[in-house]
């Protein structure tokens, strides 16, 4: 079953408004990561949120964390016709012993900045 | 520095017929991956390597699929025979090892059609 599950599906709003995207996860995590999709190409990691952060910064984006409600949120400030793309959140798979960085990602938001 | 190689881009093929994926990953990422998109079912994981060994392949949809680590700077996903359910988007990423909380760098895909 799937680990992360977005809210919205999808997302369309007005260049220059704010785009806010939800993530909910299961299990207890020590980092939670989102990324990007344009269409066409592969995901592409946009930030990493430590379990031990409540926010985290970088550029127009800003991510929060809360672990007592299992949930991040990523919002998009002042948004561009370019943040047209799929956003996901990604944790790391819980039963995963063997050290290597096996992530579930979530469903996706598709957000659609119209300019 | 060089992303994670996918090739080819695209490949149309005639349903029975074997098709080969091919990726490279970023030098010094001990982690492989291989997933497939499509809209019905989202991003799924079919098979990860840690250290060019296969860890879960419990996502590989049956054994028609196959896939290879020979060496730390190559793998290949292969399909035989296809079908024309296969088709989709399939990605493969790469990363460090997970307790340095990096993050997972993807191909470009390869975009598969059986017709």
């Amino acid at each position: 079953s799937q680990q992360g599950e977005e809210d919205p599906q999808a997302l369309s709003i007005q260049e220059g408004e704010n785009a806010t995207m939800n993530c909910s996860y299961k299990t207890s995590i020590n980092n939670l990561q989102w990324y990007r999709q344009n269409s066409g190409r592969g995901l592409v990691h946009l930030i990493l949120i430590r379990s031990n952060e409540r926010e985290k910064h970088s550029g127009r984006l800003r991510v929060t964390l809360d672990t007592s409600k299992k949930s991040s949120s990523l919002l998009i400030t002042a948004s561009r016709a370019a943040d047209t793309a799929s956003y996901f959140c990604a944790t790391p798979h819980p039963q995963d012993q063997t050290g290597a960085n096996n992530l579930f990602f979530g469903t996706g938001t598709r957000l659609t900045v119209i300019p | 520095d060089a992303g994670v190689i996918q090739s080819p881009r695209h490949e149309v093929t005639e349903m029975g017929q074997e098709v080969t994926l091919r990726c490279k990953p970023i030098s010094g990422h001990n982690s492989l991956f291989w997933y497939r998109q499509t809209m019905m079912r989202g991003l799924e994981l079919l098979i990860y390597f840690n250290n060019n060994v296969p860890i879960d392949d419990s996502g590989m949809p049956e054994d028609r699929f196959s896939a290879k680590m020979p060496n730390a700077s190559f793998s290949t996903l292969k399909i035989q025979p296809s079908e024309p359910r296969d088709s989709a988007v399939y990605f493969c990423a790469s990363s460090r090892m997970r307790s340095s909380n990096q993050p997972q760098h993807f191909g470009d895909g390869t975009r598969l059609s059986i017709l």
